[in-house]
């Protein structure tokens, strides 16, 4: 079974930097099926990326992803207000869907 | 505009049954597989439970095997979540969500797929006596 680590669990940034954050798989595993999702409080999850690099329709060229085998990155070059939220990775394999614990993004 | 919109949710004693439904509109129902998704109060999300569009093979966490259920009314375009047996660790907002579909890059002959592009806003199932 994959398990995805997100460290740290908390990030803190002001607005206009640049984040990166990080989602560790337990073993290798195929980029196509890595995704990345942001979530606000009292919200759905947002899909920003699949396949570990394609931005999801109307995410802004600000977040982009990459990452192979066991190390994955969700990178947002200039933080704006509304980005502050909790981001989680996930992965699908053999029939079964995986998500990080979650990577909660904070004003610093 | 699609749009998924989960009810059915509510309180439970353990040991007890729920039918949670979503509505779906918007897009084509029968050619995409749908998925459950959970997320406990203020923890992180779990996946659940996932119906395929083709041939209606369900697949579920191990959380849940044995006692949920998803299926599909293809004429009424809702998926469903049978629960039974609920447990205090069942307390949740359940989010009904959509699985992409599955994308070819033909230079470099790779498929990839397996995310959620569509959820609904989910519906809170509590269970406590």
């Amino acid at each position: 079974e994959i398990v995805l680590t997100q460290s740290p669990g908390t990030l803190s940034f002001s607005p206009g930097e640049r984040a990166t954050l990080s989602c560790r798989a337990s073993q290798s595993v195929s980029s196509s099926f890595l995704a990345w999702y942001q979530q606000k409080p009292g919200q759905a999850p947002r899909l920003l990326i699949y396949g570990a690099s394609s931005r999801a329709t109307g995410i802004p060229d600000r977040f982009s992803g990459s990452g192979s085998g066991t190390d994955f990155t969700l990178t947002i070059s200039r933080l704006e207000p509304e980005d502050f939220a909790v981001y989680y990775c996930e992965h699908y394999g053999r029939s079964l869907y995986t998500f990080g614990q979650g990577t909660k993004l904070e004003i610093k | 505009e699609v749009q998924l919109l989960e009810s059915g949710g509510g309180l439970v004693q353990p040991g007890g049954s729920l039918r949670l439904s979503c509505a779906a509109s918007g897009f084509t129902f029968d050619t995409y597989a749908v998925s459950w998704v959970r997320q406990a109060p203020g923890k992180g999300l779990e996946w659940v439970s996932t119906i395929r569009d083709n041939d209606e093979t369900t697949y579920s966490g191990d959380s849940v095997k044995g006692r949920f259920t998803v299926s599909r009314d293809h004429s009424k375009n809702t998926l469903y979540l049978q629960m039974n047996s609920l447990r205090a660790e069942d307390t949740a907002v359940y989010y009904c969500a959509r699985v992409g579909p599955n994308w070819y890059d033909s230079r470099a002959q790779i498929t990839g797929g397996g995310y959620f592009d569509y959820w609904g806003q989910g519906t809170l199932v509590t269970v406590s006596s």
